[in-house]
Parts: C-alpha cells; structure tokens; sequence
C-alpha cells in the first residue's frame, strides 16, 4: 500500500524560505519509472504543478518558479523534500506530494496516488 | 489562465448523465500526451479518478469514462449520484512548457 505524507510549517514569514517533506511507503524512489511531484492549491483555485524528481534524480520544475524551488530526495528516507525560497502571500495554500507512474520516460505519466496536503500560510 | 480550459461548473439531477469538457491545444493532447482526471471532494486531497485510455484505479465505478478528439477531452459521469459532488480537473503533460499542467477544474453540483 503505498502512502505519502506532507510535513512541514504552517506558517512563514514573507521573503522566508520554506521546506517541506514528503515521507512515502509502499514503493522506492530507486525504481525505474518512479517520480514524486508536489502540487499546489491556492484557497478556493485550481492545482498548479510546481516540481517534481524521479528514480534516475532528474528533475523538473515549473518554469515560472524555478529560480525558487529545488527539490531533493533521500532514497534511504524515503522523503522528498521541496524548498521554496523568497516566499510571498501568494504562496499560501495547500502543499501536495504525490506518486507519480509513468512509463520509463521523464515525461507525461499519472499522479496516481496523493498525501493529505499541508498548509501553509505565508504572512507576517 | 490555466492552460487546459474547463468549464467552471456543471450541474446535473440525480440519474442524469453530465459531461465536463477540457481544451488542450497542440502542445499538450496534440503531441499524443494522455488525459488524466482527478476528482476532488469538499477538504479532501485530489484523487486520481480516471485517464484517457479509460483505465480507472481499483473502486472507481464504470459510471466514470473518457472520450478523447483531436486536442479535446470529456469526462463523462452517468447515472450521476450526490456523492459525485466534487471539483473534478483534467490533467496532461505539455511540451512547450516541458511540466504538468492542470485544468482550471470543473464544480460539479448534484441537484
């Protein structure tokens, strides 16, 4: 059964960098095809995709936001982590880490299973 | 601007077939990238629900399916029933922007 968890603050302060962990059971990030994505969702807006690692640590990251996010994985862990530095107030909503499938391709493919979501507020 | 457009919501009476639409364009479904749909309850996570090629995870009912033209996709949802009430998105990967992309999403009501 696999099973994904977000973790992380609930709260930061603006121009703050904020981390968040992903921590997942039930698969392996060493697994060829296996990637792990994070997904946000501003109050009452629509998903927006924002980066995501796979087996062979290639990674992929929206393009209007990748000089803030790095993300990173510890296979050992099994966690992924996401930083997002500068942090605004438009930043705030709910952060998800999901299970990607896919084919062994660095492209396309379903997020098939997802954590509950954290969330997090970005104000002073 | 989400770069697959969805209709901002649907509504339909129990029983009642609905379909909710989502445009792609030549980046996305026209370079032969799959659908997939996600439906989202009320202060719940997204689940994935269905892809293109109709194949459903374990539970989720035949009421559910996909129909695909061109640079176009449909959900389908008969026999609607009131748990059916969700936000449910459409979901591709587009080249030109070398990530995933969301659809705006859809609120379905259930009258």
């Amino acid at each position: 059964q696999i099973t994904l968890k977000e973790s992380g603050p609930t709260l930061v302060k603006p121009t703050q960098t904020l981390t968040l962990t992903c921590t997942f059971s039930g698969f392996s990030l060493s697994t060829s095809g296996v990637g792990v994505g994070w997904i946000r969702q501003s109050p009452g807006k629509a998903l927006e995709w924002l980066a995501i690692i796979f087996w062979n640590d290639d990674k992929r990251y929206r393009p209007s936001l990748k000089s803030k996010l790095t993300i990173t994985k510890d296979t050992s862990k099994n966690q992924v982590v996401l930083t997002m530095t500068n942090m605004d107030p438009v930043d705030t909503g709910t952060y998800y880490c999901a299970h990607r499938r896919g084919g062994a391709t660095t492209t396309g493919g379903v997020f098939d299973l997802w954590g509950r979501g954290t969330l997090v507020t970005v104000s002073s | 601007q989400s770069v697959l457009t969805q209709p901002p919501s649907v509504s339909g009476a129990p029983g009642q077939r609905v379909t909710i639409s989502c445009t792609g364009s030549s980046s996305n479904f026209g370079t032969g990238y799959d659908v997939q749909w996600y439906q989202q309850l009320p202060g719940t996570a997204p689940k994935f629900l269905i892809s293109g090629n109709n194949n459903r995870p374990s539970g989720v009912p035949d009421r559910f399916s996909v129909s695909k033209s061109g640079t176009s996709a449909s959900l389908a949802i008969t026999g609607l029933q009131v748990e059916d009430e969700a936000d449910y998105y459409c979901q591709s990967y587009d080249t030109s922007l070398s990530g995933w992309v969301f659809g705006g999403g859809t609120r379905l009501s259930v009258l």
